[in-house]
Formats: structure tokens, sequence, C-alpha cells
């Protein structure tokens, strides 16, 4: 069992925009602004797409923004491209100095 | 060019030890934190452990006490020496670099290692 939940699926359609979920504990996401998302297509490694809940690593499109709102964060991507549809997996810095991953959600274009 | 490339894996028997490697190139790995993360076929991620560039260590409680992490600045590797190997550690092994004014968020990751433990 991970210790960020995250929701297994979620699907959009092209030009759309979807929002995925990672909740945690206030020993995690709430108490600490060190989230990350990571995309991974299949077979490859991940990349960083967002850091400290809302930055934006260099060359990562804006299309994809990240937020907070107590022990949940959240990545949104609009403008939906079929190249998006990809694994993603959130982290959290954790107060037992220590990272926490989400289960990851895969995301289909439809 | 800024890469990451993971050796070392294969199959062991439950007990066993394993120590993989991580060669980098286009940066130097004592001066940013870097971390091992793990896969298991078909699951998610697993942080492992971590190194900072003063060389701290942090492990997952899943792991402590029987992997260590370190690294060899001359020849600008990083290991993890894994110890009493049970079947649950079984997974790619991919090291990753922290990124440059990130905290605890990886930039550069490598391609992974399999690691297997099994009789």
């Amino acid at each position: 069992q991970s210790a960020l939940t995250q929701p297994a699926s979620v699907s959009g359609s092209p030009g759309q925009s979807i929002t995925i979920s990672c909740t945690g504990t206030s020993s995690d996401v709430g108490g600490f602004n060190y989230v990350s998302w990571y995309q991974q297509h299949p077979g490859k490694a991940p990349k960083l797409m967002i850091y400290d809940v809302s930055k934006w690593p260099s060359g990562v499109s804006n299309r994809f923004s990240g937020s907070k709102s107590g022990n949940t964060a959240s990545l949104t991507i609009s403008g939906l491209q079929a190249e998006d549809e990809a694994d993603y997996f959130c982290s959290s810095y954790a107060s037992s100095r220590t990272l926490a991953f989400g289960g990851g959600t895969r995301l289909t274009v439809l | 060019e800024v890469k990451l490339v993971e050796s070392g894996g294969g199959l062991v028997q439950p007990g066993g030890s394993l120590r993989l490697s991580c060669a980098a190139s286009g940066f130097t790995v004592s001066s940013n934190y870097m971390s091992w993360v793990r896969q298991a076929p078909g699951k998610g991620l697993e942080w492992v452990s971590l190194i900072y560039g003063g060389g701290d260590t942090r492990y997952a409680e899943s792991v402590k006490g029987r992997f260590i992490i370190s690294r060899d600045n001359s020849k600008n590797l990083l290991y993890l020496e894994m110890n009493t190997l049970r079947p649950e550690d079984t997974a790619v092994y991919s090291c990753a670099r922290g990124g440059i004014g990130a905290t605890w968020a990886f930039d550069i990751w490598g391609q992974g290692t399999m690691v297997t433990v099994s009789s």
C-alpha cells in the first residue's frame, strides 16, 4: 500500500483539462511544500514535471500545473494531447526524513 | 550530456547480497543529492535511499539496516550495497539526481537495473 493515495486512472479527450489528486497526511503533503509530480511513459524513466508543489523544471510545458490544499496535492493538465497519455506519480517529503510516492495514475487520452 | 547509467543487477538468492553502481556523466555526483528509487514489475515507484552532497544519508524503513548508499567522488559513481535480500526487494532499481533548487525532487533518472531475488 502506497503512502500517498492517487486515483488508479483518469481519462480525458484532446483539448480538455484533467486533474489528478494525491492525498497524504499532515506528516507529508500537508506539512511541507515539497510535492513533486512525475510522468512515466511505458518502458521509460520518470520525468520530473512539477516540483515544490507548483514549480516547473526547465523545458516542461506550462500546460502542467500543480497546487495543494491541506493534505491533498493536485496536478492539472490543460489542453490534453495524445502524448500526455502516461502514468503519473506524485511524491512528497515526509517528517520522517523520507520520501513517499503515490501509487500512480494511468492517464488515458480518449 | 547529463546522464546516469546503472549496472550490477541480476539474480540473487534470498539472504544474498548485491552492489549496484550508477555512473554519472555531465555533472558531479558529490555536488548534488542523489537517490535510489525502485519499481517492482507492474508496480509504482518506491523511494529507497538518498545521499546528500555533504554525505548524510537517508533510508526507507523497508531497507534500513540492510542497504547502504555511498559514492566514489573520484570515479563519479553512486552505489547501493544491498544485503540480506528478500523476494520483495525484486524490482528495477534506478538512480536519480536531485534537482537543482528543488527539494527531494529528481530531474535526471537512469534507465534502471533489474534485481531479482529468488531461489
